[in-house]
């Protein structure tokens, strides 16, 4: 099984603040995606990378994945509290051909 | 227009009961998923459908049995209901070919009593 391990599992910011998750394995991943769930709601694909080393922006948000594409990161610029939510990465699982490996994700909570 | 949809939104029953989840997407897309997100908010693949025929099925106890009666529709059958089985399943689906984006639906909020 290919594991995705984020970190932190939780954390509790102001709004304007900085933070950093991560998100990281000993696998190689052909692609890893963002989502982002909302209480009472399935996840919502915020950004795919692809190739080792690649920098997206998504607004307030930068995504960069690792050179040798085993791990990614997802950096928010002065946080707000609608960006509060539970924010997960995934990779392809090579067993399945199509289905996602989920990390256990992130749960962020800005107040105002 | 809901992309993937899900009925019921709760479920709630008891022990030993037989339930099923609906679920339909209107994306066009050749593959459909099952995923289970526990009380910790861990989200695992259960099944996997590709154009009517299974792919995948993750260490899932035979109770659960999924039944795509066309590429759009994948259900879920779960019989002998135990406690263990509350949590949220989701259905997804995705475009066959390419990076493997997927669309989810709200999901199903099962509890069983």
């Amino acid at each position: 099984t290919q594991l995705l391990e984020q970190s932190p599992q939780f954390l509790s910011i102001q709004e304007g603040e900085n933070l950093t998750v991560y998100c990281n394995s000993s696998s190689v991943f052909s692609s890893l995606q963002w989502y982002r769930q909302e209480p009472g709601e399935g996840p919502v694909l915020l950004v795919t990378v692809v190739t080792g080393g690649e920098v997206k922006k998504l607004k307030r948000l930068t995504f960069q994945f690792g050179d040798a594409r085993k791990d990614s990161s997802l950096h928010i610029t002065a946080a707000q509290p609608g960006d509060t939510g539970l924010y997960l990465c995934a990779g392809e699982n090579s067993n399945s051909g199509y289905a996602l490996n989920f990390g256990k994700g992130t749960s962020l909570l800005v107040t105002p | 227009d809901t992309a993937v949809s899900q009925t019921p939104k709760y479920l709630v029953t008891q022990m030993g009961n037989d339930k099923s989840i609906k679920c339909e997407q209107n994306l066009g897309h050749d593959t459909m998923y099952w995923y289970k997100q526990d009380s910790k908010k861990f989200l695992k693949i259960m099944f996997s459908y590709n154009n009517k025929e299974l792919i995948i099925n993750e260490t899932v106890p035979n109770r659960f049995s999924p039944k795509s009666p066309d590429k759009a529709h994948l259900n879920l059958h779960i019989n002998s209901l135990e406690l263990g089985d509350s949590a949220v399943y989701f259905c997804a689906s995705s475009p066959i070919a390419g990076i493997n984006e997927q669309f989810f639906g709200p999901g199903t909020r099962l509890t069983v009593l």
